[in-house]
Protein backbone atom coordinates (compact mmCIF):
# COMPACT_ATOMS: atom_id res chain seq x y z
CA UNK A 1 0.00 0.00 0.00
CA UNK A 2 1.04 3.72 -0.75
CA UNK A 3 -1.02 4.70 1.91
CA UNK A 4 -1.67 8.47 1.72
CA UNK A 5 -0.17 10.61 -1.35
CA UNK A 6 -0.23 14.13 -2.16
CA UNK A 7 0.38 15.85 -5.10
CA UNK A 8 2.46 18.01 -5.71
CA UNK A 9 5.16 18.23 -2.60
CA UNK A 10 5.87 21.94 -3.39
CA UNK A 11 3.82 25.12 -5.38
CA UNK A 12 4.34 28.88 -5.90
CA UNK A 13 1.13 30.92 -6.18
CA UNK A 14 0.63 34.36 -7.14
CA UNK A 15 -2.18 36.29 -5.23
CA UNK A 16 -5.77 35.41 -7.08
CA UNK A 17 -4.66 32.18 -8.56
CA UNK A 18 -6.44 29.00 -7.84
CA UNK A 19 -5.32 25.60 -7.50
CA UNK A 20 -5.97 22.12 -6.38
CA UNK A 21 -4.22 20.19 -3.84
CA UNK A 22 -4.65 16.56 -4.44
CA UNK A 23 -4.70 13.63 -1.84
CA UNK A 24 -5.09 10.15 -2.37
CA UNK A 25 -5.63 7.09 -0.24
CA UNK A 26 -5.58 3.16 -1.16
CA UNK A 27 -6.58 2.19 2.65
CA UNK A 28 -9.88 2.22 2.25
CA UNK A 29 -10.34 4.86 4.70
CA UNK A 30 -13.61 6.21 5.15
CA UNK A 31 -12.64 9.55 7.03
CA UNK A 32 -10.60 12.05 5.29
CA UNK A 33 -9.48 15.11 6.63
CA UNK A 34 -6.95 18.48 5.69
CA UNK A 35 -4.88 20.29 7.54
CA UNK A 36 -2.59 22.88 7.38
CA UNK A 37 0.70 23.99 9.39
CA UNK A 38 1.60 27.27 10.14
CA UNK A 39 5.04 27.87 12.45
CA UNK A 40 3.92 28.20 16.43
CA UNK A 41 0.04 27.10 15.23
CA UNK A 42 0.38 23.74 15.33
CA UNK A 43 -2.28 21.73 12.54
CA UNK A 44 -5.82 23.11 11.62
CA UNK A 45 -8.43 21.19 10.29
CA UNK A 46 -10.11 22.44 7.25
CA UNK A 47 -12.41 20.54 6.26
CA UNK A 48 -13.26 16.47 6.60
CA UNK A 49 -15.47 14.27 4.87
CA UNK A 50 -16.70 10.69 6.56
CA UNK A 51 -17.05 8.98 3.07
CA UNK A 52 -18.13 9.69 -0.42
CA UNK A 53 -20.65 12.53 -0.96
CA UNK A 54 -20.35 14.06 2.42
CA UNK A 55 -18.02 16.97 3.46
CA UNK A 56 -17.78 19.42 6.52
CA UNK A 57 -16.16 22.53 7.45
CA UNK A 58 -13.95 22.07 10.16
CA UNK A 59 -11.83 24.60 12.26
CA UNK A 60 -10.35 27.06 9.04
CA UNK A 61 -12.33 26.11 6.29
CA UNK A 62 -12.55 30.06 4.67
CA UNK A 63 -11.11 30.34 1.16
CA UNK A 64 -10.98 26.44 0.02
CA UNK A 65 -13.56 24.21 -1.23
CA UNK A 66 -13.24 20.36 -1.30
CA UNK A 67 -15.61 17.07 -2.75
CA UNK A 68 -15.13 13.85 -1.98
CA UNK A 69 -16.83 11.53 -4.78
CA UNK A 70 -14.50 8.75 -4.96
CA UNK A 71 -13.49 6.75 -1.28
CA UNK A 72 -9.67 7.80 -2.79
CA UNK A 73 -9.34 10.88 -3.42
CA UNK A 74 -10.33 14.41 -1.26
CA UNK A 75 -8.56 17.50 -3.47
CA UNK A 76 -8.49 20.15 -1.52
CA UNK A 77 -8.74 23.41 -3.68
CA UNK A 78 -7.74 26.90 -3.08
CA UNK A 79 -10.05 28.88 -4.72
CA UNK A 80 -8.79 32.77 -5.25
CA UNK A 81 -4.58 32.39 -3.25
CA UNK A 82 -3.87 34.58 -1.02
CA UNK A 83 -0.05 35.34 1.10
CA UNK A 84 -2.24 34.12 4.07
CA UNK A 85 -2.79 30.57 2.83
CA UNK A 86 0.82 30.55 2.82
CA UNK A 87 1.53 26.72 4.95
CA UNK A 88 2.18 23.37 4.77
CA UNK A 89 -1.09 21.25 3.88
CA UNK A 90 -1.57 17.79 5.16
CA UNK A 91 -4.06 14.85 4.13
CA UNK A 92 -5.18 12.90 6.57
CA UNK A 93 -7.53 9.12 6.63
CA UNK A 94 -8.64 6.82 8.96
CA UNK A 95 -11.14 4.14 9.59
CA UNK A 96 -13.07 5.71 12.40
CA UNK A 97 -13.97 3.41 15.17
CA UNK A 98 -15.84 5.84 17.76
CA UNK A 99 -13.55 8.92 18.74
CA UNK A 100 -10.78 6.02 18.62
CA UNK A 101 -8.86 6.10 15.78
CA UNK A 102 -5.64 7.08 14.30
CA UNK A 103 -4.77 9.27 11.39
CA UNK A 104 -2.30 8.44 8.90
CA UNK A 105 -0.80 11.20 7.28
CA UNK A 106 0.59 11.98 3.79
CA UNK A 107 4.20 13.64 3.70
CA UNK A 108 2.21 17.34 3.00
CA UNK A 109 2.36 20.27 0.23
CA UNK A 110 4.40 23.33 0.65
CA UNK A 111 2.28 26.21 -0.75
CA UNK A 112 3.60 29.47 -1.15
CA UNK A 113 1.51 32.30 -2.21
CA UNK A 114 3.58 36.04 -3.28
CA UNK B 1 -9.90 27.41 19.31
CA UNK B 2 -10.03 24.16 21.09
CA UNK B 3 -6.52 23.56 20.51
CA UNK B 4 -4.31 22.14 23.08
CA UNK B 5 -0.61 23.42 24.21
CA UNK B 6 2.47 21.57 24.70
CA UNK B 7 5.32 22.29 27.04
CA UNK B 8 8.28 23.04 26.60
CA UNK B 9 7.80 24.30 23.23
CA UNK B 10 11.11 23.15 22.91
CA UNK B 11 13.44 21.04 24.84
CA UNK B 12 17.59 19.47 23.91
CA UNK B 13 18.46 17.16 25.92
CA UNK B 14 21.83 14.46 25.13
CA UNK B 15 21.39 10.92 24.08
CA UNK B 16 20.26 8.31 26.70
CA UNK B 17 18.37 10.65 28.72
CA UNK B 18 14.70 10.96 29.43
CA UNK B 19 12.88 13.89 27.52
CA UNK B 20 9.35 14.27 29.00
CA UNK B 21 6.44 16.74 27.42
CA UNK B 22 3.31 18.10 28.76
CA UNK B 23 0.07 18.71 26.92
CA UNK B 24 -2.64 20.42 28.65
CA UNK B 25 -6.31 20.64 26.86
CA UNK B 26 -9.16 22.33 26.96
CA UNK B 27 -12.50 20.41 27.05
CA UNK B 28 -14.03 16.83 28.23
CA UNK B 29 -12.25 13.83 25.60
CA UNK B 30 -12.54 10.23 25.32
CA UNK B 31 -8.93 9.73 24.40
CA UNK B 32 -5.78 11.40 23.94
CA UNK B 33 -3.06 10.67 20.88
CA UNK B 34 0.27 11.39 20.69
CA UNK B 35 1.76 12.29 17.22
CA UNK B 36 5.43 12.56 16.37
CA UNK B 37 6.81 14.51 13.29
CA UNK B 38 10.03 14.44 11.61
CA UNK B 39 11.10 17.21 9.77
CA UNK B 40 9.66 17.90 6.43
CA UNK B 41 7.49 14.82 6.81
CA UNK B 42 4.06 13.93 8.00
CA UNK B 43 2.72 13.21 11.09
CA UNK B 44 2.78 9.33 12.46
CA UNK B 45 0.92 8.04 15.68
CA UNK B 46 2.42 6.84 18.22
CA UNK B 47 0.08 5.76 21.10
CA UNK B 48 -3.20 6.39 22.25
CA UNK B 49 -4.86 6.38 25.58
CA UNK B 50 -8.61 6.14 26.51
CA UNK B 51 -10.15 8.96 29.34
CA UNK B 52 -10.49 5.64 31.60
CA UNK B 53 -6.93 5.10 31.38
CA UNK B 54 -4.30 6.86 33.38
CA UNK B 55 -1.23 5.30 32.29
CA UNK B 56 0.11 3.06 29.32
CA UNK B 57 3.21 1.80 27.94
CA UNK B 58 4.35 1.57 24.27
CA UNK B 59 8.35 0.19 24.54
CA UNK B 60 10.31 3.50 25.36
CA UNK B 61 6.90 5.37 25.52
CA UNK B 62 5.02 6.27 28.54
CA UNK B 63 1.83 8.10 28.81
CA UNK B 64 0.06 9.37 31.73
CA UNK B 65 -3.42 11.24 31.52
CA UNK B 66 -5.36 13.78 34.23
CA UNK B 67 -8.39 14.23 33.06
CA UNK B 68 -8.95 16.57 36.36
CA UNK B 69 -6.55 18.54 35.08
CA UNK B 70 -7.12 17.98 31.69
CA UNK B 71 -3.01 17.45 30.96
CA UNK B 72 -1.17 14.89 30.14
CA UNK B 73 2.36 13.76 29.57
CA UNK B 74 4.69 11.63 27.22
CA UNK B 75 7.82 10.49 28.53
CA UNK B 76 10.56 8.88 26.28
CA UNK B 77 12.81 6.84 28.33
CA UNK B 78 16.51 6.27 27.01
CA UNK B 79 16.72 8.99 23.94
CA UNK B 80 18.05 7.92 21.22
CA UNK B 81 19.06 10.81 18.16
CA UNK B 82 16.55 9.15 16.05
CA UNK B 83 13.69 10.42 18.38
CA UNK B 84 14.82 14.06 17.37
CA UNK B 85 11.39 15.36 15.91
CA UNK B 86 8.42 17.41 16.94
CA UNK B 87 5.37 15.65 19.31
CA UNK B 88 2.15 16.69 19.41
CA UNK B 89 -0.73 15.72 20.93
CA UNK B 90 -4.05 15.04 19.61
CA UNK B 91 -7.83 15.09 21.00
CA UNK B 92 -11.03 14.44 19.21
CA UNK B 93 -14.11 16.29 19.35
CA UNK B 94 -17.43 14.77 21.34
CA UNK B 95 -18.73 13.75 17.78
CA UNK B 96 -15.28 12.49 17.13
CA UNK B 97 -14.91 14.13 13.18
CA UNK B 98 -12.63 16.45 14.11
CA UNK B 99 -9.21 16.44 15.77
CA UNK B 100 -7.87 19.25 17.57
CA UNK B 101 -3.50 19.14 18.26
CA UNK B 102 -1.33 21.23 19.74
CA UNK B 103 1.52 23.69 19.17
CA UNK B 104 3.94 21.01 19.70
CA UNK B 105 7.25 20.39 21.43
CA UNK B 106 10.53 20.37 19.09
CA UNK B 107 12.40 17.52 20.68
CA UNK B 108 16.25 17.70 19.87
CA UNK B 109 18.67 14.62 21.02
CA UNK B 110 22.10 15.49 20.94
CA UNK B 111 24.30 12.24 19.80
Amino acid sequence: NAGVTQTPKFQVLKTGQSMTLQCAQDMNHEYMSWYRQDPGMGLRLIHYSVGAGITDQGEVPNGYNVSRSTTEDFPLRLLSAAPSQTSVYFCASSQRRGTSYEQYFGPGTRLTVT
Amino acid sequence: SQQGEEDPQALSIQEGENATMNCSYKTSINNLQWYRQNSGRGLVHLILIRSNEREKHSGRLRVTLDTSKKSSSLLITASRAADTASYFCATPSNTGNQFYFGTGTSLTVIP
